[in-house]
């Protein structure tokens, strides 16, 4: 399975901190993707990393990709209240005919003010 | 900004009735999907759907599941017969291309089966 598994399960910590979390996955992909999901809502995408990247930006967003680790690794810097949600990591393997993206079990964010 | 719409948000059905899920894909994307997360667990693909057929689909997806695209615009997901553990939120996606293209969601539709 290319799933991927967030680490830590959960994360709390204080207004302005950063908050780094971890991705690990099995199989090759064609490139690993961020959601976030606020409560009783959607996902949203936040980032796109191509297999043959290895860092992105956007805006207080920071991801890196290490393909021969299999880990990729989403950074908030300068946490808000708003930041609080779950965050998941997605891998794509649609290339090759496998049609889907698969969700890992994500990491819950909680900010404390 | 386009955006994926899913009706109803939820839906309580009795044990062994059928239930049709609805979501309108946002208009040029040409690859839709859905997802189930039972209550605070993992989001799991249920299957993808390209050119009027089933291009992927996972072990859930049984024989009591089916997609259908009727029309130009709306995109659904049926239950024939629901039991108990079909109870969860049901996303629709929709991407414009097959990869390298993120997935934009819907806010879901609570299934519960009593």
């Amino acid at each position: 399975s290319q799933q991927g598994e967030e680490d830590p399960q959960a994360l709390s910590i204080q207004e302005g901190e950063n908050a780094t979390m971890n991705c690990s996955y099995k199989t090759s992909i064609n490139n690993l993707q961020w959601y976030r999901q606020n409560s009783g809502r959607g996902l949203v995408h936040l980032i796109l990393i191509r297999s043959n990247e290895r860092e992105k930006h956007s805006g207080r967003l920071r991801v890196t990709l290490d393909t021969s680790k299999k880990s990729s690794s989403l950074l908030i810097t300068a946490s808000r209240a708003a930041d609080t949600a779950s965050y998941f990591c997605a891998t794509d393997g649609r290339l090759n005919r496998d049609d889907k993206i698969i969700f890992g079990k994500g990491t819950r964010l909680h900010i404390l003010p | 900004e386009p955006e994926v719409t899913q009706t109803p948000s939820h839906q309580v059905t009795q044990m062994g009735q059928e239930v049709i899920l609805r979501c309108v894909p946002i208009s040029n994307h040409l690859y839709f999907y859905w997802y189930r997360q039972i209550l605070g667990q993992k989001v799991e693909f249920l299957v993808s759907f390209y050119n009027n057929e089933i291009s992927e689909k996972s072990e859930i997806f049984d024989d009591q599941f089916s997609v259908e695209r009727p029309d130009g615009s709306n995109f659904t997901l049926k239950i024939r017969s629901t039991k108990l553990e079909d109870s969860a939120m049901y996303f629709c996606a929709s991407s414009y291309r097959s990869y390298n293209s993120p997935l934009h969601f819907g806010n879901g539709t609570r299934l519960t089966v009593t």
